[in-house]
């Protein structure tokens, strides 16, 4: 049982740039979610995913787009990178009784030159 | 939207003493608080939570309080050990509606325990 994993663990783009965040849960849960984590601002919702089929933004999703690939996965996509989304981004799952307890996975740490 | 605060952004103790890490929120709607621990390099990973009808809940060393009339909620750890230094989080989400699990989380506090 490897709980929420996320390709991959570094990625260095250069500004303009796209790329596709993965992960994937074998917890068969519901809901999953991605956040952005920066120095001093906590954890920020970017796109969840309530069940499969269905997508919505969070508190910061401009520049971000994602996809609810099925069940297991959720991908998270920069179209354009910018300096600005420089960060550690997660990814998180959680069952249907439990919503706001969530698992996370190691994390991405992304850098946009 | 949700707002949350949290304070110290800092906290120093010595071994064995009290940690306390307060937060408050500004949606009435919200009735989840649950509190994150990630460690250096590491996920956050759940560590305890409370919800609305609850004024304390206890697990071991930590405790959490929860005054909803003031919209406010801590975490204690009692006795602490090196082992508790990390970064805490606290977060609010409300109990449903389209937004039950959409966590808001405060800007963290650093932990750090001298032996």
């Amino acid at each position: 049982n490897a709980g929420v994993t996320q390709t991959p663990k570094f990625q260095v783009l250069k500004t303009g740039q796209s790329m596709t965040l993965q992960c994937a849960q074998d917890m068969n849960h519901n809901s999953m979610y991605w956040y952005r984590q920066d120095p001093g601002m906590g954890l920020r919702l970017i796109y969840y995913s309530a069940s499969e089929g269905t997508t919505d933004k969070g508190e910061v999703p401009n520049g971000y787009n994602v996809s609810r690939l099925n069940k297991r996965e959720f991908s998270l996509r920069l179209e354009s990178a910018a300096p600005s989304q420089t960060s550690v981004y997660f990814c998180a799952s959680s069952e249907k009784a439990r919503l706001y307890e969530q698992y996370f996975g190691p994390g991405t740490r992304l850098t946009v030159t | 939207g949700e707002n949350v605060e949290q304070h110290p952004s800092t906290l120093s103790v010595q071994e064995g003493d009290s940690a306390v890490i307060k937060c408050t929120y500004s949606d009435s709607a919200s009735n989840y608080f649950p509190w994150y621990k990630q460690e250096l390099g590491k996920r956050p990973q759940l560590i305890i939570d409370i919800r609305s009808n609850v004024g304390e809940k206890k697990d071991q060393r930590i405790a959490v309080t929860l005054n909803k009339t003031a919209k406010h909620f801590s975490l204690h750890i009692t006795e602490t050990q090196p082992e508790d230094s990390a970064v805490y989080f606290c977060a609010a989400s409300p109990a449903g509606g389209t937004s039950y699990g959409k966590l808001t989380f405060g800007q963290g506090t650093i932990l750090t325990v001298h032996p």
